[in-house]
């Protein structure tokens, strides 16, 4: 069973930097995995930030970012507003009976 | 741009089944391909997991190992609405259930839009 790994929850002073990982027990993920990067808020749905790695839909903030990173896909978010504060899910792309895999999420707090 | 919108809360007895529906708007299911339609959900406190989905233009659906049997993803073109049939439901499937929309192509795989999300409960 293929499980995706994020950081349970990173705190982030405003104005600052913060970068979320996403890992795949499959191996580095690579681009091939077209990461997508979701942002939640209490009660409410998901919102698609980033697809393919480091594609932005014409709704997300500029200051999110998507890379690949050490084997991981990664979202980074510069100049954090308090709006920021939210539930992240990565979702990649595996192919075969399982095709697609959310990470468990990352709390980002700020503080 | 794409806009989903779902069917209602359910209460479900255990051992029943329920039907969400997601309307799509803003493409047309016959007329359109490159777009899939996903579903995902989310238990209380939990997070996201992906469940399945269909591709509206063959009709062609695909499911998470742990659904298979109990599971079926459908669309209606006419009306431009995908369908989520789970059945034999247990206490494990309360949650939020989303549709979302998936734009792809030979080297895009790109998850737009979701429903504003069902919630299911099931209880006796």
């Amino acid at each position: 069973q293929t499980v995706v790994t994020q950081e349970p929850s990173l705190t982030v002073s405003p104005g600052g930097t913060v970068t979320l990982t996403c890992a795949s027990s499959t191996g580095a993920v690579t681009s091939g995995y077209y990461p997508n990067w979701f942002q939640q808020k209490p009660g409410q749905a998901p919102r698609a930030l980033i697809f393919n790695t480091d594609k932005t839909h014409s709704w997300t903030p500029a200051r999110f970012s998507g890379s690949l990173l050490g084997g991981k896909a990664a979202l980074t978010l510069s100049g954090v507003q308090p709006d920021d504060e939210a539930e992240y899910y990565c979702l990649l792309y595996h192919g075969g009976a399982q095709p697609w895999v959310f990470g468990g999420g990352t709390k980002v707090t700020v503080l | 741009q794409v806009q989903l919108v779902q069917s209602g809360a359910e209460v479900k007895k255990p051992g029943a089944s329920v039907k969400v529906s997601c309307k799509a708007s803003g493409y047309s299911f016959s007329h359109s391909a490159g777009y899939y339609i996903h579903w995902v959900r989310q238990a209380p406190g939990q997070g996201l997991e992906w469940m399945g989905g269909i591709n509206p233009d063959t009709g062609d659906p695909s499911s998470a190992p742990k659904f298979h049997g109990r599971v079926t993803m459908t669309t209606d073109t006419s009306i431009n609405t995908a369908y989520m049939d789970l059945r034999r439901l247990t206490s494990d499937d309360t949650a939020i259930y989303y549709c979302a929309s998936e734009t792809f192509g030979p080297t895009k795989k790109s998850f737009d839009c979701l429903g504003q999300g069902t919630l299911v409960t099931v209880s006796s």
